[in-house]
């Protein structure tokens, strides 16, 4: 299985709700990512998991909150977004840091 | 922070002519990728060139790199019109853990 898969596809919350993205793979891959694309911009790199620990924050705000369950999951806890967080959400996967890494096909977010 | 510039921004070309991007970066490198992203879609990896690599091959797609230059291209031979995406090169620093993306070439093959 070389897929990263992504749910939900699309998501429409509203400044006070709180949602999860989730992101799974089943390739053995220790590296897992999360990135956050505008239109007609390249990924921006929000968080970094290594071997199911934090190993990079971007400096992103606190309404966002990763989190890794195991080497196979892995969330992104939403609460409290501004309109300006809409957004293409990437969650990436790789066999270690700095490798190639395999996309999921993202979750497009709404803030209303 | 955008370590990648790519140019043109924008290249739009006939079925079957070659296509020819760039990507210049500032810091010395461990490696450079090429990602392919169909429009609103997930990026799709096609080549990664190491440091010490000059030239790599896959399939319709060739790379080069040059490190004196901080510069790499991506050919594309006998485009199709299912070549037409974003392109993205990303760099990954030569003692980072992360990939940094450039602002990437939109590419049209016309039919």
């Amino acid at each position: 299985d070389t897929e990263v898969t992504q749910t939900p596809k699309h998501l429409v919350m509203g400044m006070t709700n709180k949602k999860s993205l989730k992101c799974e793979q089943h390739m053995g891959h220790r590296a897992m990512y999360w990135y956050k694309q505008k239109a007609k911009k390249p990924p921006e790199l929000m968080f970094v998991y290594s071997y199911e620990k934090l190993s990079i924050n971007e400096s992103v705000p606190s309404r966002f909150s990763p989190e890794c369950p195991n080497s196979s999951l892995l969330n992104l806890h939403l609460h409290a977004l501004q309109p300006e967080d809409s957004a293409l959400y990437l969650c990436a996967s790789s066999r270690g840091v700095g490798n190639e890494q395999f996309f999921g096909p993202g979750t497009r977010l709404t803030v209303l | 922070s955008q370590q990648g510039e790519e140019d043109p921004q924008a290249l739009s070309i006939q079925e079957g002519e070659n296509a020819t991007m760039n990507c210049s970066y500032k810091t010395s490198i461990n490696n450079l990728q090429w990602y392919r992203q169909n429009s609103g879609r997930g990026l799709v990896h096609l080549i990664l060139i190491r440091s010490n690599e000059r030239e790599k091959h896959s399939g319709r797609l060739r790379v080069t790199l040059d490190t004196s230059k901080k510069s790499s291209s991506l050919l594309i031979t006998a485009s199709r019109a299912a070549d037409t995406a974003s392109y993205f090169c990303a760099t990954r620093r030569e003692y980072g853990n992360k990939l940094v993306f450039g602002a990437g070439t939109i590419l049209r093959v016309k039919s």
